[in-house]
């Protein structure tokens, strides 16, 4: 069972422009979401979280927009970067049980 | 800087031997640490929650047996792989909550690519 689904393997946008990747999740307990940046051979890297209890937060270029009702959050970067280009991971987590919960990932791809 | 550490990157070992994998948590402490495993184009897997003095919770379909975790100090857990056979060759990433106030922040180690031949 899936919880957290990324349903685009992969993305591909033009620097300058806006990167939007999607998340959904069907457990609705989650109290947390997060988005992780990863590289080929590395660990995953903390981006940005947000609370289930909000419906936005923002850090730099990194903006992450949450719909409860919809059960679906996204990430949206801008203005994209080259070095920008990597996988990225959503992820859930539930209070009292500390597991992260992640997304299947999308690959993005910034075009220079 | 990072704030996990793991050791080592890379493993290639023969069919048959053990590999032991490390993970610290560097100037902070970590009573919980995380498992992770993942295949090629595919999300991470939890394998197993890493205790500081008492044993080590195993997901659903893993062996304990198989992937001994150990969980030495309030620094460092390590996660040994027994009588590796190819089907484990695979990326195992650990991951420590940074502190109290934010617990469902994780970090992540640089995560070890095993080869077993």
């Amino acid at each position: 069972d899936q919880q957290v689904k990324q349903n685009s393997p992969s993305l591909s946008v033009q620097e300058g422009r806006i990167s939007i990747l999607n998340c959904d999740y069907t457990n609705s307990m989650f109290d947390y979401f997060l988005w992780y940046k990863k590289y080929p051979a590395e660990g995953p890297t903390f981006l940005i979280s947000i609370s289930s209890i909000k419906d936005k937060n923002e850090d730099g270029r990194f903006t992450v927009f949450l719909n409860k009702s919809a059960k679906h959050l996204s990430l949206h970067i801008v203005p994209s970067q080259p070095g920008d280009s990597a996988v990225y991971f959503c992820a859930a987590i539930k209070f009292g049980n500390e597991k992260l919960t992640f997304g299947t990932g999308t690959r993005l791809t910034i075009i220079p | 800087g990072a704030v996990v550490s793991q050791h080592p990157s890379r493993v290639i070992c023969k069919s048959g031997t053990s590999v032991k994998i490390e993970c610290r948590s560097l100037d902070f402490q970590a009573t919980t640490m995380f498992w992770y495993r993942q295949f090629p184009k595919q999300s991470l897997m939890l394998m197993a929650t890493s205790n500081e003095g008492s044993k080590a919770t195993y997901e659903q379909g893993v062996e304990k047996d198989k992937f001994l975790i150990n969980h030495a100090s309030l620094t460092l857990s390590t996660l040994t792989v027994t009588s590796a056979h190819p089907e484990d060759s695979s990326f195992y990433i650990c991951s420590a909550p940074l502190g109290e106030s934010q617990t469902y922040i994780q970090y992540f180690g640089a995560g070890t690519r095993l080869s077993v031949l």
